[in-house]
């Protein structure tokens, strides 16, 4: 059974850090995208970063650029989502999506449970 | 503001067809594949539908999808009380080189 299991998340600071986790399970990992996904308190979804299956290809939406890091290990079936320089309008439940292919984006397939990020002080 | 356009709400009663459509531009739907996403409340988003018309396995022939130009569409017939939830459609964007997503519609059924 495919699973992502999300962790990490609490609350923080303006301005603090905070690393997301992704635990993967079920499937080949290293043979898909990856993605992170949020969604703010009463809000819709918000595209948060992609990863390619071999790392070579990542992009990031533009409200995360050049403070979210997004990163994976292949032969530890994870992923991260580094975040730095945190606002209060990242307060969100982040989710973890397996994408539909490993290496153009395709969607996502298989979603997390998600870890509520609260930045506040 | 959200790049794709959705109504924020639509409703229907048991067994009736309703369509919920997501407007876009040249730089995503009317380039790229098209997914939609449900989201019973407090869940996590489901996919239903993806490029353009495909279901995943699981996902019943009462739901399709279906694209032309730059809109899309996400039809449910013989609506039903589980289908009560949050819908979203998303393509990506050549232009943001990134995913967008519709604000999302509600449908109610009544």
């Amino acid at each position: 059974e495919v699973q992502v299991v999300e962790s990490g998340g609490g609350l923080v600071k303006p301005g603090g850090s905070l690393r997301l986790s992704c635990a993967a399970s079920g499937f080949t990992f290293r043979s898909y995208s990856m993605n992170w996904v949020r969604q703010s308190p009463g809000k819709g979804l918000e595209w948060v970063s992609t990863i390619s299956s071999t790392s070579d290809y990542i992009y990031y939406a533009d409200s995360v650029r050049g403070r979210f890091t997004i990163s994976r290990d292949n032969a530890k079936n994870s992923l991260w989502l580094q975040m730095n320089s945190l606002r209060a309008e990242d307060t969100a439940v982040y989710y973890c999506a397996r994408d539909l292919s490993a290496a153009m984006p395709g969607g996502f397939d298989y979603w997390g449970l998600g870890t509520l990020v609260t930045v506040s002080s | 503001q959200s790049v794709l356009t959705q109504s924020p709400s639509a409703s229907g009663t048991p067994g009736q067809r309703v369509t919920i459509s997501c407007s876009g531009s040249s730089f995503n739907i009317g380039r790229n594949p098209v997914n939609w996403y449900q989201q019973l409340p407090g869940t996590a988003p489901k996919l239903l539908i993806y490029s353009d018309n495909q279901r995943p396995s699981g996902v019943p022939d009462r739901l399709s999808g279906s694209k032309s130009g730059t809109s899309a569409s996400l039809a449910i017939s013989g609506l039903q009380s589980e289908d009560e939830a949050d819908y979203y459609c998303a393509a990506w964007d050549d232009s943001l080189n990134g995913w967008v997503f519709g604000g999302g519609t509600k449908l109610t059924v009544l």
